[in-house]
């Protein structure tokens, strides 16, 4: 079975500070992960992926997140937040073989506090 | 705009109701997916088609359906619908199956549509 855990609903962090969001999964296999951003009414959209090959991974806006296979986590992380950070964040995984489907957690909302 | 357009964007209806929410996908993409996102369960995929066939099922309920229509839209139809299907409705679109490697292909997402059953 798929699975991803955000054991965080919340994070609050000043401006300028470092951010980290959490997330780790279950798959059968090898994965590949993802981080959705979503504002409010409006869809998700997509920040960096994980395939293959190098641990780190680096998206859109500054955002850049590490896969680490032995402990089966997929931490979101920025260097300096801004207010404009602020949003809920999902974490997806899906296997490489197998179910045909994302499986998204459940979201963690980041507030970036001016 | 994603590119993923989807209508209606809000929805009132009552209890034992039937509605149908549609999607257009992005230009040249051929699988489209019906995600729920309530406030209890988070975002929980439903249905992915693929040029017109049924490719993955998650937790679809028996009284929803869906199908992918020739020109590539979709359609979600919800029927006896409850108080507990309230909830935002998410169409998303990839160019591919999804199947293998093109499992890494990104999804592209509708703003959604928002029921609310009274």
């Amino acid at each position: 079975a798929q699975s991803v855990a955000q054991p965080e609903d919340q994070v609050n962090v000043a401006e300028g500070n470092p951010l980290t969001v959490k997330c780790t999964y279950s798959v059968s296999g090898n994965p590949y992960l993802f981080w959705y951003v979503q504002y409010p009414n409006r869809g998700l959209q997509f920040l960096l992926k994980y395939i293959t090959g190098d641990n780190l991974v680096k998206g859109s806006y500054g955002f850049e997140a590490e896969f680490n296979k032995s402990q089966t986590s997929f931490h979101l992380k920025k260097p300096s937040a801004l207010v404009s950070d602020s949003a809920l964040y999902f974490c997806a995984v899906r296997s490489q073989t197998g179910a045909n489907n994302l499986f998204f957690g459940t979201g963690t909302r980041l507030t970036v506090i001016p | 705009d994603s590119g993923v357009t989807q209508t209606p964007k809000h929805l009132i209806t009552a209890t034992g109701q039937r509605v149908t929410l549609r999607c257009s996908p992005r230009s040249g993409d051929l699988s489209v997916y019906w995600y729920q996102q309530s406030l209890d369960q988070g975002l929980q995929f439903l249905i992915q088609y693929y040029n017109g066939e049924e490719r993955a099922k998650g937790n679809i309920l028996e009284r929803f359906s869906a199908q992918q229509f020739p020109d590539l839209h979709s359609e979600l139809n919800l029927s006896s619908l409850e108080l507990g299907d309230s909830a935002l409705y998410f169409c998303a679109s990839s160019v591919s199956s999804g199947t293998g490697p093109s499992g890494a292909n990104v999804l592209t997402f509708g703003a959604g549509s928002r029921l609310t059953v009274l």
